[in-house]
């Protein structure tokens, strides 16, 4: 099972709102990642959790605020965003350092602001 | 520094090969991979090499690795409808960064 599963799908939200963007694993995966994608653009890293840790934040506004609650979770909170900020959220994960580091991504979650 | 380049776009007949290519600007990557996306859809890891081998094969694709040229190819055999994606090419360190290149869309013409 190489799934990395993503919710919601899609999410509308205004410029002062509260939301959050989930992502969930079960292969045992020690890494997980952050990537904003744009149309037609490839991915951006945004940010990696490795071993629950913090271990890169590519200069990310703090409007979009990370948390890693356990080694199979990773969430993206999301505050007072603006209309540049609707793209393809993408989460993925990969084994730990050194072990082939192969990253699988999810579905991702289409975030639109308004 | 890190660079990864691709052509944007790539039309091929169906029942062809397709031939998709990326160079790469850093000798030191460990890690080369190909990925697709579907139109709405995430990326779906298609294969992977390390950097100390110079083909892979795995049913419809291989991909071969040319390090001192630092090129990177991902032919597709028998190319069909259900290929037509973007297909990125990316690197990494071994480390927890992959960098991406611009994708290629493949156009599969009848």
């Amino acid at each position: 099972d190489t799934e990395v599963t993503q919710t919601p799908k899609h999410l509308v939200m205004g410029m002062t709102n509260k939301k959050s963007l989930k992502c969930e694993q079960h292969m045992g995966h020690r890494a997980m990642y952050w990537y904003k994608q744009k149309a037609k653009k490839p991915p951006e890293l945004m940010f990696v959790y490795s071993y629950e840790k913090l271990s890169i934040n590519e200069s990310v506004p703090s409007r979009f605020s990370p948390e890693c609650p356990n080694s199979s979770l990773l969430n993206l909170h999301l505050h007072a965003l603006q209309p540049e900020d609707s793209a393809l959220y993408l989460c993925a994960s990969s084994t730990s350092r050194g072990a082939g580091n192969t990253i699988y991504f999810g579905e991702g979650s289409w975030l639109t602001v308004v | 520094g890190e660079d990864v380049e691709q052509s944007l776009f790539l039309s091929v007949r169906e029942g062809d090969s397709s031939v998709i290519n990326c160079t790469y600007t850093d000798s030191s990557s460990t890690y080369l991979y190909w990925y697709k996306q579907e139109p709405g859809a995430g990326l779906q890891l298609l294969t992977y090499i390390f950097s100390n081998m110079d083909m892979k094969q795995d049913q419809r694709l291989t991909v071969l690795l040319n390090k001192k040229d630092k090129h990177l190819s991902l032919r597709i055999a028998d190319t069909q409808t259900g290929d037509s994606a973007i297909y990125f090419c990316a690197e990494s360190w071994g480390d927890d960064k992959i960098i991406f290149g611009k994708g290629t869309r493949l156009h599969i013409l009848p």
